[in-house]
């Protein structure tokens, strides 16, 4: 069946460092893609989506580009902080209506001061 | 708006016992979903409802589980009974039509059971 994967965490960067969490779907059709972050204690947070290939989402810094070809929607930060310690989650929606989005284990990452 | 409200946050049952979880969606919104977060299995789908109405309850785990959505500013989802496997956290989220996608999660209810 339909799926979304990501990395295994946790992730543990230094400030400032660059930061790529990746993601990988399998779906019939092009699904639209989400990131969405969920902070200790909180419920989950939309990051940033892409709807149709090649689109960018973008949001507080983080980025990720909707490739079909590899089938991929990893997010990418150039200078993480602190408070982006959080855990992310990939996710994939259908091409039409309105379901449940099937999201990714999550990754957990942690910057270090 | 006060976002989506769950109560209560957090629950701890023995074993056997019924376990009643409340939701309450943004105002106006017409689309709700029960999610459910563990370890091994992470975040989960186990029902949505549109204007009320239940859409998909495929992920319902079993006859133990079940969700009501009595009108549009409220849900429940029922675990009766409830078993120490059903330890995990729940999520209600819920989103506006014109934008199915963009989901508004619920702080969670922690559920323990014993």
């Amino acid at each position: 069946g339909d799926s979304v994967t990501q990395m295994e965490g946790p992730v543990t960067l230094s400030e400032e460092a660059f930061l790529t969490i990746n993601c990988t779907y399998t779906a019939t059709g092009y699904p639209s893609l989400f990131w969405y972050v969920q902070y200790p204690g909180e419920g989950l947070q939309l990051l940033l989506k892409a709807t149709k290939a090649d689109d960018k989402g973008s949001n507080k810094g983080f980025e990720a580009t909707y490739r079909k070809e590899t089938t991929s929607f990893h997010l990418e930060k150039g200078s993480v902080q602190v408070s982006d310690s959080a855990v992310y989650f990939c996710a994939k929606g259908s091409g039409g209506g309105a379901d449940g989005l099937t999201f990714g284990k999550g990754t957990h990452l942690i910057i270090q001061p | 708006d006060a976002g989506v409200i769950q109560s209560p946050r957090h629950e701890v049952t023995e074993m056997g016992q019924e376990v009643t979880l409340r939701c309450k969606p943004i105002s106006g919104h017409d689309y709700l979903f029960w999610y459910r977060q563990t370890m091994m299995r992470g975040l989960e789908l186990l029902i949505y409802f549109n204007n009320n109405v239940p859409i998909d309850d495929s992920g319902m785990p079993e006859d133990r589980f079940s969700a009501k959505m009595p009108n549009a500013s409220f849900s429940t989802l029922k675990i009766q009974p409830s078993e120490p496997r059903d330890s995990a956290v729940y999520f209600c989220a819920s989103s506006l039509g014109q934008a199915p996608f963009r989901q508004y999660f619920g702080p969670g209810t922690r559920l323990t059971v014993l």
